[in-house]
């Protein structure tokens, strides 16, 4: 089961906008990653941030991590509809398992143009 | 450097068969993770090896089993297999055991029970 819950379950938007996409966990993390999915096809690693990690930025990709809130967020500015995939995020099952992960139920995201 | 890739891409399978499904990690990686994908369930982690030894198992019947070998190459095996276990097979593989290192995905196998 997932342990993982992320929201919006679909997010729909416009070209050039920006997309916010959440995570939220239970239990104790040393690390949270950000992964895409574009149709049916395998995941892409997207970012890694660690729980001593606040914020980390790749492109225009921007992760934040509340370690107190036990959530994570995902923000993709000025959107293009290449960005049109699903998005998960993944921590591991346990602390020391981190090769197990436990992956959110997924934020569908549909880029118009 | 060449990504995770897995054969076949796609296989068709009827009830009670048994099917292998095999994935090749990035070269110089040791970890090799398998994870089941269906929309009711999501993607559940199976189970991963390092240096030829499952580490660990996530909540699977024995019907699914798996091995790794000497170059790091990894199979995995489903035996009297049931109209559930159609689903995206997803491998991944990683550098080291430990440590908070990323995984990479490869493109997957699509499963499907007749």
């Amino acid at each position: 089961s997932q342990q993982g819950e992320e929201d919006p379950q679909a997010l729909s938007i416009q070209e050039g906008e920006n997309a916010t996409m959440n995570c939220s966990y239970k239990t104790s993390i040393n690390n949270l990653q950000w992964y895409r999915q574009n149709s049916g096809r395998g995941l892409v690693h997207l970012i890694l941030i660690r729980s001593n990690e606040r914020e980390k930025h790749s492109g225009r990709l921007r992760v934040t991590l509340d370690t107190s809130k036990k959530s994570s967020s995902l923000l993709i500015t000025a959107s293009r509809a290449a960005d049109t995939a699903s998005y998960f995020c993944a921590r591991p099952r346990t602390p020391g398992s981190a090769r197990q992960l436990t992956f959110g139920s997924g934020t569908q995201l549909t880029v118009l143009p | 450097k060449a990504g995770v890739t897995q054969t076949p891409r796609y296989l068709i399978k009827t009830r009670g068969q048994q099917v292998t499904l095999s994935c090749s990690p990035i070269s110089g990686h040791r970890s090799v993770s398998w994870y089941q994908q269906t929309p009711g369930q999501g993607l559940q982690f199976l189970f991963e090896y390092f240096s030829e030894t499952q580490r660990n198992k996530g909540n699977f019947p024995g019907r699914f089993s798996g091995r790794q070998f000497s170059n790091s190459r990894s199979e995995m095996n489903v035996s009297t297999l049931e109209l559930g276990d159609s689903a995206l097979y997803l491998c991944a593989s990683s550098l080291e055991l430990v440590g908070g290192n990323e995984q990479f995905f490869g493109p997957g196998t699509r499963l499907t029970v007749l």
